[in-house]
């Protein structure tokens, strides 16, 4: 079955500077890889996804990329902002069902 | 649009007690239906996969008899935790989906304790 792994599991940056987490999956059958913004004891919220037809999406500050050939995406969050602090989480999707990596636990530090 | 209501939102109930929770789409027809755990610190691990008018499909290690799920409808899945006890007691989430696939559209979650 799939498998994702997300790292770093916490990350720490000031204000202002970039963030990113990069996951990878072992099936290459996934096509679709969301990523979820989950604050503490409310629901994951989608901030971005990418379709696996597709190498690079933006979002204003937030990007996605996807490298299919080595199995491996990345989350890029430009000019952190202290609401960005949570916890992220990548997924990837085959047979319509997603796997969650471990999540990485975002600090931005005024 | 495409707005999840999963209710209640925390539960507190002592050991042995079933509980049941409930996920509404709200505008739209969720032709599938997740049921997640998290515990704390640590991600979200599927339950089951439900779609409208058929038996669910639980993953590896989850027992159908002590949760069981029903997705009578197009916009209502239910989850039953039997018999609860407190290793049971986690954060429940359900997600939907319609029928042009994805994304998924998370509920609130609710907060289960067993004493």
């Amino acid at each position: 079955g799939e498998n994702v792994e997300q790292h770093p599991s916490t990350l720490s940056v000031q204000e202002g500077d970039s963030a990113v987490i990069k996951c990878t999956y072992s099936d290459s059958a996934s096509n679709y890889f969301p990523w979820y913004k989950q604050e503490l004891g409310k629901r994951p919220q989608l901030i971005i996804d990418i379709r696996s037809n597709v190498g690079e999406k933006k979002d204003q500050r937030i990007a996605v990329t996807l490298n299919k050939t080595a199995k491996h995406f990345s989350l890029h969050i430009t000019e952190t902002q202290p609401e960005d602090s949570a916890v992220y989480f990548c997924a990837a999707t085959v047979s319509q069902k997603l796997v969650f990596g471990q999540g990485t636990r975002l600090t931005i530090n005024p | 649009g495409a707005v999840v209501s999963q209710h209640p939102s925390w539960v507190i109930c002592k050991s042995g007690t079933s509980v049941k929770i409930e996920c509404r789409s709200l505008d739209f027809q969720a032709t599938t239906m997740f049921w997640y755990r998290q515990f704390p610190k640590q991600s979200l691990m599927l339950m089951a996969t439900s779609n409208e008018g058929s038996k669910a499909t639980y993953e590896q290690g989850v027992e159908k008899d002590k949760f069981l799920i029903n997705h009578a409808s197009l916009t209502l899945s239910t989850l039953t935790v039997t018999s609860a006890h407190p290793e049971d007691s986690s954060f429940y989430i359900c997600s939907a989906r319609g029928r042009g696939g994805q994304p998924q559209h998370f509920g609130d979650g609710t907060r289960l304790s067993i004493l």
